[in-house]
């Protein structure tokens, strides 16, 4: 069964950093793309940032880029986020989620998602 | 960055009843557009890929049709469990986007 995992949300103040964590199982981790997509309360979804299997390959939305970084360590099963000089408009909850196609040359579907972790940035 | 435009907003039908929801890109994504469906609390579920295929274990009266920068999801009859909100989303370049959604509500 694959399963997601977030962790490392939290109340924040603008300016700072908040580093999250995305624990896999279930399948072969380091065959497919992986992806954060956020929904901030009450919104539709943004996707935030992807990387691929093998980290040859990554993409950040416009709102975000510059400011947060996607990693994922294969041998640990586990993609992150490191989300700096955050703003109040970065409030969201944040999903991990699978791509669909192992070993995609293109990703971007997702197909399992984790429950997600909630940042919240406020003074 | 590719604009994604659902419509309607909301949608208000009974149970039975068959369900057309439109997304318009502001560029040709090809096929490559997906459907998804969220409930309250409840993390999206992948509905249609490649704009016309199911994914595992969705219901056949779920189905996705169009192609370049028009697309449709149609629910065929509306069970109760239908009653969400569904999200459209294009992949181009590693730059994803997906529509604002709409709301299939119960009249």
């Amino acid at each position: 069964e694959v399963q997601l995992v977030e962790s490392g949300g939290g109340l924040v103040q603008p300016g700072r950093s908040l580093r999250l964590s995305c624990a896999a199982s279930g399948f072969t981790f380091d065959d497919y793309a992986m992806h954060w997509v956020r929904q901030a309360p009450g919104k539709g979804l943004e996707w935030v940032s992807g990387i691929s299997w093998n980290s040859g390959s990554i993409g950040y939305a416009d709102s975000v880029k510059g400011r947060f970084t996607i990693s994922r360590d294969n041998a640990k099963n586990s993609l992150y986020l490191q989300m700096n000089s955050l703003r109040a408009e970065d409030t969201a909850l944040y999903y991990c989620a699978k791509d669909l196609v192992v070993v995609a040359d293109n990703p971007g579907y997702f197909d399992y998602w984790g429950q997600g972790t909630l940042v919240t940035v406020s003074s | 960055e590719i604009v994604l435009t659902q419509s309607p907003a909301t949608l208000s039908l009974s149970p039975g009843e068959r369900a057309t929801l439109s997304c318009r890109a502001s560029q040709s994504v090809s096929s490559y557009l997906a459907w998804y469906q969220q409930k309250p609390g409840q993390a999206p579920r992948l509905l249609i890929y490649d704009a016309s295929n199911r994914a595992t274990g969705i219901p056949a009266r779920f189905s996705g049709s169009g192609s370049g920068t028009d697309f449709t999801l149609t629910i065929s009859s509306l069970e109760p469990e239908d009653f969400a909100v569904y999200y459209c989303q294009q992949r181009s370049n590693f730059l994803l986007t997906f529509g604002g959604g709409t709301k299939v509500e119960i009249k």
